[in-house]
């Protein structure tokens, strides 16, 4: 069984911090990782995806990628109010001929609140 | 948003009672998914599809049926409702050439 851990939460920052979120996966072979934000009452929304070690920057939005470790972070700096969101890792593995399986498999995501 | 239309947002059923939902794209892309999304267990696969006619099981399959008989919908059926399967139901496609899922709005269920 594949697994996607993430801390429930509540994270609670104030207005302007940095807001480290974190996942582990199980599967050693995971390719692909995402994260998304999702909103009370809606849709999951992508806002990142990284595939190789390291990190990758997207305006306020930083994703860490450490493959060895099995380890996938999201800091989000400057924090805002409007970020206050449930936001959920998702990592697709690859099937057993070693392709793909375009599934993804998601964490029970980590409830961010941002306090003015 | 991405051509996803789910459908009914809202329904309210009664145990025993068959329900479909529907998930319709307008961009033709070929793998679409079928997710439940309950406290506490997050976002878990039911089916997916790869292609026309094309289905396989994902971790949470039993209770569900799915079709797809055109690249455009994809319908999950509750072939006898149970309380259990009182849930919020997204659908996904996955865009050609990417890796991540774009989600439509997904459909609340209650079955009493």
């Amino acid at each position: 069984q594949k697994e996607v851990e993430q801390n429930s939460g509540p994270l609670s920052v104030p207005e302007g911090a940095i807001a480290s979120l974190n996942c582990t996966y199980s599967d050693r072979v995971s390719q692909s990782f995402f994260w998304y934000r999702q909103y009370s009452g809606k849709s999951p929304e992508l806002i990142m995806s990284i595939y190789s070690n390291g990190d990758k920057e997207d305006g306020r939005f930083t994703a860490q990628l450490n493959k060895a470790s099995q380890y996938v972070s999201l800091l989000i700096r400057d924090s805002q109010p409007s970020d206050s969101a449930t936001y959920l890792c998702a990592v697709n593995t690859l099937n057993s001929s070693g392709g793909s399986n375009y599934k993804l498999t998601f964490g029970k995501g980590t409830l961010l609140t941002v306090n003015p | 948003d991405a051509g996803i239309t789910q459908s009914p947002r809202h329904k309210v059923t009664e145990t025993g009672t068959p329900v479909t939902l529907r998930c319709h794209q307008t961009e033709n892309h070929r793998y679409m998914y079928w997710y439940r999304q309950d406290p506490g267990h997050g976002l878990r696969l039911i089916h997916y599809s790869y292609g026309v006619k094309d289905t396989d099981k994902g971790e949470v399959s039993d209770g569900y049926s799915v079709s797809r008989s055109k690249t455009e919908d994809f319908l999950l059926t509750l072939e006898s409702a149970t309380s259990s399967q009182t849930s919020v139901y997204f659908c996904a496609i996955r865009k050609t050439g990417g890796n991540g899922y774009t989600f439509g709005s997904g459909t609340r269920l209650t079955v009493v």
